[in-house]
């Protein structure tokens, strides 16, 4: 069964609403996660490193302004997008280290398709 | 700077076997991996590469060579199924779990 869950699956607003994304691992800890962002037929890149009771870690170019991360449980990861506009539609996705599993290092949620309209 | 490449789109037919590549230059190296994406889901972990070798599971073998930066993902009797994005991604440090995704190759496999 998943061990990651995100939520929701799927969010449709007007531009310039703020969006919060969860993500939460399932019966075991996570001290730290990660948040990728998909634009169509393209790879996964990496936006951030959550990071529980401190700061999260940007990947350049990312605003940290735009992209709220707060990492407050060992469970719990939120990302919110703040006054998002279309261009900021795209597929969200979280992921967090299994602590037992090194040679499987993450397990992704099922991602948020945000469409900014 | 950090760089993972693939073929952006391969084709092939059912039955038959494709071989994705994967070239990267990274700042540091600390294991490989390969994951299969649908169309609009998560990823799901396929393969994991270390050591220099190669690693199969199945119907899916995957090969690594650290001195010249390289890993294939081999893919046998092909099923049409197997239509999906193939990310090639690389852990590059020892104290992370981070890591750093590829362009991602697009296999459609016909009849």
């Amino acid at each position: 069964g998943a061990v990651v869950s995100q939520h929701p699956s799927r969010v449709i607003c007007k531009s310039g609403t703020s969006v919060k994304i969860e993500c939460r691992s399932l019966d075991f800890q996570a001290t730290t996660m990660f948040w990728y962002r998909q634009f169509p037929k393209q790879s996964l890149m990496l936006m951030a490193t959550s990071n529980e009771g401190s700061k999260a870690t940007y990947e350049q170019g990312v605003e940290k302004d735009k992209f709220l991360i707060n990492h407050a449980s060992l469970t719990l990861s939120t990302l919110t997008v703040t006054s998002a506009h279309p261009e900021d539609s795209s597929f969200y996705i979280c992921s967090a280290p299994f602590p037992t599993d090194s040679n499987q290092p993450q397990h992704f949620g099922d991602g948020t398709r945000l469409s900014i309209l | 700077g950090q760089n993972i490449d693939q073929p952006t789109e391969m084709t092939a037919t059912e039955g038959a076997i494709v071989q994705i590549n994967c070239t990267y230059q990274t700042s540091g190296f600390n294991g490989l991996f390969w994951y299969q994406q649908h169309a609009g889901e998560a990823p799901t972990f396929l393969s994991y590469n270390v050591l220099d070798g190669l690693e199969e599971k199945g119907r899916f073998s995957s090969f690594l060579s650290r001195s010249k930066g390289y890993s294939y993902l081999l893919l046998k009797e092909l099923q049409m199924k197997d239509s999906a994005s193939y990310l090639c991604a690389v852990r590059s440090g020892h104290n992370t779990d981070k890591l750093i995704f590829g362009t991602g190759t697009r296999l459609q496999v016909f009849p």
